[in-house]
């Protein structure tokens, strides 16, 4: 069954530093999305994405995020400048159309800013 | 907005329980719902949906049905097994505006003993 692979699947940045969390999503989909779950919290949407560029954000998705495409295959999550409270579970997913029934999950890359 | 009030855990059960966890909503319109399972190092995995008032999703023995009038979405299973246990988020979409993201609940821990 194709999968959304995320990697790394741990990650430890210090404070201030840029970090890039990486995403395949599934081949022959369209629509890409970053959740992030901090520990304890709810999921939350942070960003989806279509045709090169941002679809729709959520008000966490500030100027310290940036989402990319580079080359037809990874999907990137880009924080500038990591904060601690930066610290949790990204998601990344990929749906094929608009469907909300489509969505497959990657398992998450665990950020850890220290 | 919408939001996703999920009973909290950790919850303990041993095999062969019946398990029920709570998922009220608060949603403008007609959302779908959803139930998502987290197994150890995996990505979220749909487990069962329900698009309309009154439906019932079920899958793997896992079942919720759609109640408007008190705006939930409970899961149940009448017999549960050591796997199980897993992480269980419930979700909504929305049907019309951000009809592609979907907003969680915190997520609930289940362990099943032998």
């Amino acid at each position: 069954e194709p999968e959304v692979t995320q990697t790394p699947s741990h990650q430890v940045t210090q404070m201030g530093q840029e970090v890039i969390l990486r995403c395949v999503p599934i081949s022959n989909h369209l629509y890409f999305y970053w959740y992030r779950q901090i520990l304890g919290q709810k999921v939350e949407f942070l960003v989806s994405f279509y045709n090169n560029e941002i679809s729709e954000k959520s008000e966490i998705f500030d100027d310290q995020f940036s989402v990319e495409r580079p080359d037809g295959s990874n999907f990137t999550l880009k924080i500038r400048s990591t904060k601690l409270e930066d610290s949790a579970m990204y998601f990344c997913a990929s749906t094929a159309t608009q469907n909300i029934y489509g969505y497959t999950f990657g398992s998450g890359t665990r950020l850890t800013v220290v | 907005g919408d939001s996703v009030t999920q009973m909290e855990g950790p919850v303990t059960l041993s095999e062969e329980a019946f398990l029920t966890i709570n998922c009220t909503y608060t949603a403008t319109g007609y959302p779908s719902l959803f139930w998502y399972v987290q197994y150890p190092g995996e990505g979220l995995q749909l487990l069962l949906k329900a698009t309309k008032a009154d439906d019932k999703g079920s899958n793997k023995g896992f079942e919720a049905t759609y109640r408007k009038e008190t705006t939930s979405f409970h899961l149940e299973k009448g017999s549960v097994q050591v796997s199980d246990s897993a992480v269980y988020f419930c979700a909504l979409g929305a049907s019309s505006g951000s009809a592609r993201q979907l907003t969680f609940g915190s997520g609930t821990q289940l362990t099943v003993l032998p």
